[in-house]
């Protein structure tokens, strides 16, 4: 069965790095039919794309945040990875991993979320 | 890249229907047919309910259609249901490997 499952701490301090985690269940994240994105959601306000991780290894990140975003992947435990630098209160947000599909670009099945809270 | 713009709510009575708009530019609603829509309900993950700008997933019901002129595209949920109520959010192919989402459209059942 397909899961994604975000983790991560919950708590994070201001201009520390977060770092979280997506685990792939059901299939592999070097699949070539799929690529693997980041979105995050701060309280009450909408969905916004971090980056997409692609099979190939390579990756792509949204221009406002491409300073300070990683993403990398560990294929050996089928598992996608986010780092953001020098966080702020702005960073607080449910972070979701999704399954993107290579051919049409839309976002499939998604991660239930995890929330982070950038604390002060 | 811009947010593409959703209104922020619309409403219809059970049975009735509403439609949802989402404008953005020739980058990247104009540009692709890579246009997807997902329903969010409170305190979960959103969930795909059309993609490539008409099509919708299997298990999603016939009563949400899409469509696209130009630089906008629109959702249509017909016979409104109670759980249609949710955030419903527009996203696009912005070239260049590039995603955007739309600011999000609250949609309540009277």
């Amino acid at each position: 069965q397909l899961q994604l499952q975000e983790s991560g701490p919950g708590l994070v301090k201001s201009s520390e790095t977060l770092s979280l985690t997506c685990s792939v269940s059901g299939v592999s994240i070097t699949d070539r039919s799929f690529f693997w994105g980041w979105i995050r959601q701060p309280p009450g306000k909408g969905l916004e794309w971090i980056g997409t991780f692609f099979w190939s290894g390579s990756t792509h990140y949204n221009p406002s945040l491409k300073s300070r975003i990683t993403m990398s992947a560990d294929t050996s435990k089928n598992q996608v990875s986010l780092s953001v630098t020098s966080v702020t209160a702005a960073d607080s947000a449910v972070y979701y991993c999704a399954r993107i599909s290579a051919f049409y670009s839309y976002m499939d099945v998604w991660g239930k979320g995890t929330t982070v809270t950038v604390s002060s | 890249q811009s947010a593409l713009t959703q209104p922020p709510s619309a409403s219809g009575s059970p049975g009735q229907s509403v439609t949802i708009s989402c404008t953005g530019t020739s980058s990247d609603v104009g540009g692709h047919n890579y246009v997807s829509w997902y329903q969010q309900h409170p305190g979960e993950a959103p969930k795909l309910v059309i993609f490539e700008v008409t099509e919708r997933p299997s298990g999603v019901p016939d009563r949400f259609s899409a469509s696209k002129s130009g630089n906008t595209a629109s959702l249509t949920v017909s016979g409104l249901q109670p759980e249609d109520e949710a955030d419903y959010y527009c996203s696009s192919y912005a070239g260049d490997n590039n995603f955007v989402f739309g600011t999000g459209t609250k949609v309540t059942v009277l």
